[in-house]
This record gives structure tokens, sequence and C-alpha cells, in this order.
């Protein structure tokens, strides 16, 4: 089955700085890769995705890349907020069979 | 439009009880999940129903029964409890069509003890 590796597991960066959080996985099938942001105790909710036919995604502040070849996708977050700060996932899927998630990036943004 | 929704908000339960999660979702959408999540383990998939009619085993299946009672209703049973599956329980849905793969939308989550 599909394995997702995400990193770091923590990251804290300066308001106003730059933010990336790098996944990997393992099945050369997964075709769709999401990203959920999760406020605490609260329900994960989806801020970007991409698909396995598109290189790169933009929304706003909010970018993912995706690497085919080398498996690996990443989120970037530029000009943090406070309101930033919270768990974000990675996923991945191949079809309807559900999402793997990675284990999640606690991101503090420093005043 | 509700989105999903689930019930119960939280309950505890003793080792050896039995309890349905129920999970409901007016979207549409042909595809319905149960995830849990503890702690450091990100969210992971106990069982899956891509359209009505059809279910079958995620990753982590064991102690678990689930029932797609129509397109809306995915409820998840837990026969006999364990303190192991003290956990934070995730419903979704999604549309899949295909090659094209929608969001999934989550549910506010079950809060579930069992001492």
């Amino acid at each position: 089955g599909e394995n997702v590796e995400q990193h770091p597991s923590t990251l804290s960066v300066q308001e106003g700085d730059s933010a990336v959080i790098k996944c990997t996985y393992s099945d050369s099938a997964s075709n769709y890769f999401p990203w959920y942001k999760q406020e605490l105790g609260k329900r994960p909710q989806l801020i970007i995705d991409i698909r396995s036919n598109v290189g790169e995604k933009k929304d706003q502040r909010i970018a993912v890349t995706l690497n085919k070849t080398a498996k690996h996708f990443s989120l970037h977050i530029t000009e943090t907020q406070p309101e930033d700060s919270a768990v974000y996932f990675c996923a991945a899927t191949r079809g309807a069979d559900g999402l793997t998630f990675g284990k999640g990036t606690h991101l503090i943004i420093q005043p | 439009n509700a989105g999903v929704t689930q019930t119960p908000k939280f309950q505890v339960l003793k080792t050896g009880q039995s309890m349905t999660l129920q999970c409901a979702q007016d979207m549409n959408h042909n595809s319905m999940y149960w995830y849990r999540q503890d702690p450091g383990m990100g969210l992971r998939l106990i069982y899956y129903s891509a359209s009505e009619g059809t279910t079958d085993k995620g990753e982590v299946p064991n102690g678990y029964n689930v029932s797609r009672l129509n397109k809306r209703e995915f409820s998840l049973r837990l026969e006999s409890a364990a303190p192991s599956q003290t956990s934070v329980y995730f419903c979704a849905s999604s549309t899949w069509a295909g090659a094209s793969y929608n969001e999934q939308f989550f549910g506010p989550g079950t809060r579930l003890t069992v001492l």
C-alpha cells in the first residue's frame, strides 16, 4: 500500500517569513495530493490540492509543487501570519480507496 | 446544506461495551470513509465505501465493522471496545468519477474514550 512520509514534524518561523513542508510517497500510481490544515479540536480542512498531471499550483500565499519522478511534493506558505499556526497534513491517493496521510507538521508562527 | 455530520460528539465506554458511530452527508457523494486520529499518528483509514453497496478494509480495520446504509449514511461499529480504540474518529465523503477525484470533506469528529 501507499506510504507517505512528512517532514519536519515541527516548524517554527518568524511572522512574515516563508514556511516549507515536504512529503514523499511510495506508490507511483498515486494521482491526487491534497494538503489539509487542522486547528486544535477541529476537523481537517482542505487548503490546496494538486493532481498528477500538474507540476505546481498556487492560491494566494499558498503553493504546492509536485515532482512525480522523485515522488515528492511540497507545501509553501509565504508571508506567514499568526492564523497560519496549525497542524498541516499531506496525503496521497490513487483513487476512491481513501487517503494515506503523513503524520503532520506543527507549524508555529513566532510574533 | 449541513455537509458531513457525525453523532455522537463525545462518548465514554467501558472495555467490552459496543457502540455505533453514525455519519451522514447531504452532498450526494458516492464515496464515504472512516478514519481514526491518534496523537502523532496522523489520520489512518479504517474502512471505506467507494460507492453505495460496497465496503472495503483500510489500513486499520481490526475491531471494527461498517454498514453503508444508503448513499447518505455510513456507520462504524465497535463490537467489543478496547482501550486501544480510544481515539478521535472522523467520517469523510467525496466524489470519485473515473480519473477525477475530488476533495474529501470531513465531519466534526467523535472523541471516544474506552476505559
